[in-house]
């Protein structure tokens, strides 16, 4: 079965300071991996999407970026944090079979506060 | 641009009544999910109905699709303390590059009272 880890599962990071989130599945080749940020009580906003190695859909400009480095990796990161980077960063992943794409499966998740 | 609203946001009901959940959306798409949040949890797929007229029921929960309204519903039958959380609307588009990008709706927090 498949599997979505995300780490680590609590962050707490000054302003000015880099970030690096880091999301692996296992049991499936070539998923579609996503990262997304939910604000306090707001709703999930779609950050970064990937269809494969090095191929990665930016959603919203701001001073975050995401790398995928191999198939299941899925990499995060901003070289300096903002208070309103402060969220949970949700990583989901989805069957990729052309059109007809799966329903996203969620990671646990990483709340991040800047300070 | 794609808008997905929920209502209600928030959501109060005694144990043993039922109520819908609304999930209207503003582009035409063919498919939408539903999603569970505890608290402090990530979250956890409930439903995709992918076609108009489709109805998808696991336990209490019974999900809707029409299409044509644009519109989705969840209803809960006979509401248990178990179901308080929070419920995730979610459209799904075609990226045109082998993914799906789903818009979500702002949620609707359900508070079940003994």
């Amino acid at each position: 079965s498949q599997t979505i880890h995300q780490w680590p599962a609590t962050l707490v990071q000054p302003v000015g300071s880099p970030l690096s989130l880091e999301c692996t599945v296992e049991g499936t080749s070539n998923p579609n991996l996503y990262w997304y940020r939910q604000a306090a009580g707001r709703g999930l906003q779609l950050l970064f999407y990937s269809v494969g190695i090095g191929q990665i859909s930016s959603e919203v400009p701001q001073n975050l970026s995401a790398s995928r480095p191999q198939d299941r990796q899925f990499i995060l990161s901003s070289k300096k944090l903002l208070l309103s980077d402060s969220g949970f960063y949700l990583c989901a992943w989805s069957v990729a079979s052309g059109r007809w794409t799966d329903t996203q499966y969620f990671g646990p998740g990483t709340r991040l506060t800047v300070l | 641009e794609l808008k997905v609203e929920q209502n209600p946001l928030f959501l109060s009901m005694q144990e043993g009544k039922n109520y819908t959940i609304y999930c209207n959306y503003s582009t035409t798409s063919d498919r939408l999910y539903w999603y569970r949040q505890d608290p402090g949890k990530s979250l956890e797929s409930l439903f995709v109905l992918l076609s108009n007229g489709a109805v998808k029921q696991e336990g209490r929960l019974m999900a809707s699709l029409d299409t044509k309204a644009r519109l989705s519903t969840l209803h809960i039958t006979a509401a248990v303390h178990d179901l308080s959380a929070t419920y995730f609307c979610a459209v799904g588009l075609y990226s045109g590059a082998g993914s799906y990008q789903l818009t979500f709706g702002k949620g609707t927090k359900l508070s079940v009272i003994p």
